[in-house]
């Protein structure tokens, strides 16, 4: 099992409408949650983090949390063009590196 | 306030050469991390320091990889005799010592094998 899955996609998704990302993690010590925005050959981009359950919210960007789940996930709502990306998920387990899932791709239709 | 800065961005050297990567972090920050991404995959924890120590190397290949991050300037990546599976993206990224696990993520050097 890996420690963070994510669903490769590409998730297809109309201009306008509501994007989810999700993400399962092994580590029930798991401390804190991450997501990065990676456009192609770019860096990762740290866009959302999240320490406590339930939904932390940030302009377009809700994070959700449940630990008892092992459950993290990233909604975009009104998605533009320009969020089409490659979307990481990384949990922190208190000894700093960050462990990254390997990313879904998100393509926002016009 | 200039971002985790990395030199160069892009490296190409002949198998058997050796490969230096620099990363300077975002000021104010004292921990370095690097990260490795190999096509089509995630990216992969490599080292993390901070000024003068090694705190986690435990993403490191055993030979041929070494990485410092000296009192005065950059931290540097050092790859020793390359071989084609090396070529990846290698990105640095730092963080304040207050949040270690809130990482930024500098633009990457990609190195390519010939």
């Amino acid at each position: 099992q890996k420690e963070v899955e994510q669903n490769s996609g590409p998730l297809s998704v109309p201009e306008g409408a509501i994007a989810s990302l999700n993400c399962t993690y092994s580590d029930r010590g798991s401390q804190s949650f991450f997501w990065y925005r990676q456009y192609s050959g770019k860096s990762p981009e740290l866009i959302m983090f999240i320490y406590s359950n339930g939904d932390k919210e940030d302009g377009r960007f809700t994070a959700q949390l449940n630990k008892a789940s092992q459950y993290v996930s990233l909604l975009i709502r009104d998605s533009q063009p320009s969020d089409s990306a490659t979307y990481l998920c990384a949990r922190g387990g208190g000894n700093e590196k960050l462990t990254f899932g390997t990313g879904t791709r998100l393509t926002i239709i016009p | 306030n200039a971002g985790v800065m990395q030199n160069p961005r892009h490296l190409v050297r002949r198998r058997g050469q050796e490969a230096r990567l620099r990363c300077s972090p975002m000021k104010g920050h004292s921990h370095v991390y690097w990260y490795r991404q190999l096509p089509e995959e995630g990216l992969k924890f490599m080292v993390y320091l901070q000024k003068e120590n090694i705190i986690d190397e435990s993403g490191m290949p055993k030979e041929r990889f070494s990485a410092e991050f000296p009192k005065e300037g950059p931290s540097i990546l050092r790859i020793q005799q390359v071989v084609r599976g090396d070529s990846a993206a290698y990105f640095c990224a730092s963080s304040p010592p207050t949040r270690s696990d809130t990482q930024y993520f500098g633009p990457g050097t990609r190195l390519t094998v010939l």
